[in-house]
């Protein structure tokens, strides 16, 4: 049982680059996340999935998109890159029916320059 | 929408002491409050949580005590050992605010080192 999995753990992108970043759960959860953590301001919500075939955007979703593919995954991608999206990423999954405990994955570190 | 404000930012305290970090929130609708562990290159990592209609919960050398009056709750751990090092968050959730999701606002985190 992985948990939460996250690929890759590491990124360079130049800006304008695009790339997405792949978030994966065995825990049969409904609901994912998307955050991003800069230092000085916690997590940020970027978009979640309540359950599969739904996205909703959270607090900072300009410049981001999402695909919850199947009840397992759900995707980011950055379309076009910029120096403000480095940051480190991290995807988490909950059961929604308890609508509590949220499980993080290990985080991929994402530089633009 | 929800604002969770937690302080301090860092925190150093010996090995053997108690060390105290404090939330406060802004959404009187917020019925969940968790506290996370984040360690070096790693995710957070859920250590305690508690409950709009339970004003103590402890687990071992940790705690949490929620007061819905003042909007505010604190993480307590006490005889404190170096692997208590890492960034604490806490965070606060609205049961309506994301659908069947559980959508929570984080605190900006709190560095507590451990010294011997």
């Amino acid at each position: 049982n992985a948990g939460v999995t996250q690929t890759p753990k590491f990124q360079v992108l130049k800006t304008g680059q695009s790339m997405t970043l792949q978030c994966a759960q065995d825990m049969n959860h409904n609901s994912m996340y998307w955050y991003r953590q800069d230092p000085g301001m916690g997590l940020r919500l970027i978009y979640y999935s309540a359950s599969e075939g739904t996205t909703d955007k959270g607090e900072v979703p300009n410049g981001y998109n999402v695909s919850r593919l199947n009840k397992r995954e759900f995707s980011l991608r950055l379309e076009s890159a910029a120096p403000s999206q480095t940051s480190v990423y991290f995807c988490a999954s909950s059961e929604f029916e308890k609508q509590e405990t949220q499980y993080f994955g290990p985080g991929t570190r994402l530089l633009v320059l | 929408g929800e604002n969770v404000e937690q302080h301090p930012s860092t925190l150093s305290v010996q090995e053997g002491d108690s060390a105290v970090i404090k939330c406060t929130y802004s959404d009187s609708a917020s019925n969940y409050f968790p506290w996370y562990k984040q360690e070096l290159g790693k995710g957070p990592q859920l250590i305690i949580d508690i409950r709009s209609n339970v004003g103590e919960k402890k687990d071992q050398r940790i705690a949490v005590t929620l007061n819905k009056t003042a909007k505010h709750f604190s993480l307590h751990i006490t005889e404190t050992q170096p692997e208590d090092s890492a960034v604490y968050f806490c965070a606060a959730s609205n049961p309506s605010a994301g659908g069947t999701a559980s959508k929570l606002t984080f605190g900006t985190g709190t560095r507590l080192q451990v010294t011997l």
